[in-house]
């Protein structure tokens, strides 16, 4: 069945560590897009891509890093310049850009900690 | 620019009552909206959503909304909850890129 992977669920990360969120689509759809989940905030938007080796930013970017080499692959990086990594990511992937009238995929989300 | 305003961060319904829940957007033109569902530690799944066409749209689960463009709104409602209801829901409006309310957690009382 077509989807998306993320992984892994569950993240530890160190003060000044940097550490990598991994988010794999099977479902050949061309945008896709990092999320943040706080209790009480909804999801904010961190980084999107709709085109291979494109991507823009989000209304939350500072501190994170993405790339997009692949169609199926955008790989979310969280370093030590975020301040306040703790939270539920979560990845999504559309075939339309903007999500339009086509609404997104979600994957299950990784919940990092900082320890 | 597009927003979304959830009234209620938290609905408690009796199991067989009705759910309602409440949503209005802000857009310069005719928006897509949609609702979507969160159980814990899970990522979002679309539960409905409106494009064009009939103003009353129905989804899974036995949910449906009604987008009143004169009240600007796009209220969620299903006839009678079941325990299984108990989740997050997500209204959602998309111009340029897809603009989330802050979310209203549904709980059930058997």
């Amino acid at each position: 069945d077509g989807g998306i992977t993320q992984s892994p669920k569950y993240l530890f990360r160190k003060e000044g560590q940097n550490v990598t969120l991994s988010c794999e689509q099977n479902l050949n759809h061309d945008a896709m897009y990092w999320y943040r989940q706080d209790p009480g905030q909804g999801l904010r938007l961190i980084y999107y891509s709709q085109i291979v080796n494109d991507f823009q930013k989000g209304d939350i970017a500072e501190g994170y890093s993405v790339s997009r080499e692949k169609k199926e692959s955008f790989p979310l990086t969280v370093t030590s310049a975020q301040k306040n990594p703790t939270a539920f990511y979560l990845c999504a992937s559309s075939a339309g850009t903007g999500g339009l009238n086509y609404g997104y995929t979600f994957g299950s989300g990784t919940r990092l900690t900082v320890v | 620019a597009q927003s979304v305003t959830q009234l209620g961060s938290h609905v408690s319904v009796s199991e067989g009552a009705l759910v309602l829940l409440r949503c209005n957007y802000s857009s310069s033109v005719p928006p897509y909206l949609f609702w979507y569902v969160q159980y814990p530690n899970q990522g979002l799944q679309l539960l409905l959503k409106y494009t064009t066409g009939a103003t009353l749209v129905k989804g899974i689960n036995g949910f449906e909304a009604e987008f009143k463009k004169s009240e600007t709104s796009f209220h969620l409602t299903k006839p009678s909850a079941h325990m299984s209801d108990a989740a997050e829901y997500f209204c959602a409006v998309s111009q340029n890129d897809m603009r989330f309310g802050a979310g209203t957690r549904l709980t059930v009382k058997p």
